[in-house]
């Protein structure tokens, strides 16, 4: 079966330092997979996806993600965190079904 | 992207209330989705509906349903509305092909049932 594992529920990094959050992924066909960011009492804005093209994938914000196929992981980073990227985010898979699978999410607190 | 509307985005209404939630996306996307999604929780895909007259149940049971009069439209209604049905419920479409596998989110509407 398929599925999105997210390690961490909770991870703080102070302003400045890296951010690297968690995704590993569970298939039996080649994946799509997607990283969103929900913000307080707002939807999912889509912050990147890896569709099988280049395995390291820029998105918004400053972050990026690089699809491991060998790890089957989907690891969100960005060099350097800012107060504004404190939110929620989800790591999500498409795996042929035209239907989305979530991971349970992170919660990223920055701190000052 | 999309555009995707949702309303209202807050609402509390009493138990028994007849409730709809409202859906719309400008692109002409055939694909639709609705998700419910407790606080600090994951997502889960309630509906979805791949064009006009479509609608599917998804893979968590829910009491609500849905309709799809309209390739715009995809309203979400509980006929009788319990405090359990207390909840985010955001909507999403996704574009024609070959970005058909994306979705796009609406901003989610908060309800409380007391």
């Amino acid at each position: 079966a398929q599925s999105v594992t997210q390690l961490g529920s909770h991870v703080s990094v102070s302003e400045g330092a890296l951010v690297l959050l968690r995704c590993n992924y569970s298939s039996s066909v080649p994946p799509y997979l997607f990283w969103y960011v929900q913000y307080p009492n707002q939807g999912l804005q889509l912050l990147l996806k890896y569709t099988s093209a280049a395995t390291l994938v820029k998105g918004i914000n400053g972050f990026e993600a690089e699809f491991k196929k060998s790890e089957t992981s989907f690891h969100l980073t960005k060099p350097s965190a800012h107060m504004r990227d404190a939110a929620e985010y989800f790591c999500a898979g498409n795996f042929g079904n035209e239907k989305l699978t979530f991971g349970t999410g992170t919660r990223l607190t920055i701190i000052p | 992207e999309a555009d995707i509307y949702q309303t209202p985005r807050y609402l509390v209404i009493g138990t028994g209330k007849k409730i709809t939630l409202e859906c719309s996306q400008t692109m002409g996307h055939d694909k639709m989705y609705w998700y419910q999604q407790d606080p600090g929780m994951e997502l889960h895909l309630i509906h979805y509906s791949y064009g006009v007259n479509s609608t599917e149940k998804g893979d968590l049971s829910s009491e609500s349903t849905v309709s799809r009069i309209r390739t715009e439209h995809f309203p979400l209604t509980l006929e009788s509305a319990r405090p359990s049905h207390t909840s985010q419920y955001l909507c999403a479409s996704s574009p024609p092909p070959p970005s058909s596998e994306t979705q796009y989110f609406g901003p989610g509407t908060r309800l409380l049932v007391l």
